[in-house]
């Protein structure tokens, strides 16, 4: 089973700064990795997949890069509606699919 | 566009069995070259997979979970349901299902596992 670990944990951000998660995989899942936010009481929504095409209707500001064992997932300029935590996936050895444990975007 | 329900009851006893069922609208479960994944999120902890039913009613498992868990499919219902026996209190969670890796999913049931 793939293992994927996402840091930091807690991201403190400015409103209208910028984010940076990270994400990395046990071994290498190609360009097979996907984003999600999840805000409180909801369900995940997908943002990202194949590492960088955005999902429909998710705004620019939101970016994927990365491919084999590093993935990164940018915020540009923080919106109110950004606050969440996001989870990554690979699906490139599935099944299983297997999530990072989240890295949660909070208010500075 | 698809659109997924979970149901099912929100309270089970430990030992017991927790039944849950996905419906499904907009599309069909047995075609389309789609998988229909259960996933579960415990408490304030992070998302796991739990297993899928192909189109073709094919199935796999979490191998952390695969001596509990049954998925099956209604096709003339268009749902496909998800059994965990001998649930105890760490099965505690929001239940999804989801199209696929995530590209839809349903807005979740929480079951608590409790005497």
């Amino acid at each position: 089973e793939i293992v994927m670990t996402q840091s930091p944990a807690t991201l403190s951000v400015s409103p209208g700064g910028r984010a940076t998660l990270s994400c990395r995989a046990s071994q290498n899942v190609r360009n097979n990795l996907a984003w999600y936010q999840q805000k409180a009481g909801q369900a995940p929504r997908l943002l990202i997949y194949g590492a960088s095409t955005r999902a429909t209707g998710i705004p620019a500001r939101f970016s994927g890069s990365g491919s084999g064992t590093e993935f990164t997932l940018t915020i540009s300029s923080l919106q109110s509606e950004d606050f969440a935590v996001y989870y990554c996936q690979q699906y490139d050895n599935w099944p299983p699919l297997t999530f990072g444990g989240g890295t949660k975007v909070e208010i500075k | 566009q698809v659109q997924l329900q979970e149901s099912g009851p929100g309270l089970v006893k430990p030992s017991q069995t927790l039944s849950l069922t996905c419906t499904v609208s907009g599309g069909s479960i047995s075609s389309g070259d789609h998988y229909w994944s259960w996933i579960r999120q415990p408490p304030g902890k992070g998302l796991e997979w739990i297993g899928y039913i192909s189109y073709s009613g094919s199935t796999f498992y979490n191998p952390s979970l695969r001596s509990r868990v049954t998925i099956s499919r209604d096709t003339s219902k268009n749902q496909f349901s998800l059994r965990l026996s001998s649930v105890t209190a760490a099965d505690t969670a929001v239940y999804y299902c989801a199209r696929n890796v995530g590209d839809v999913w349903g807005q979740g049931t929480t079951v608590t596992v409790s005497s």
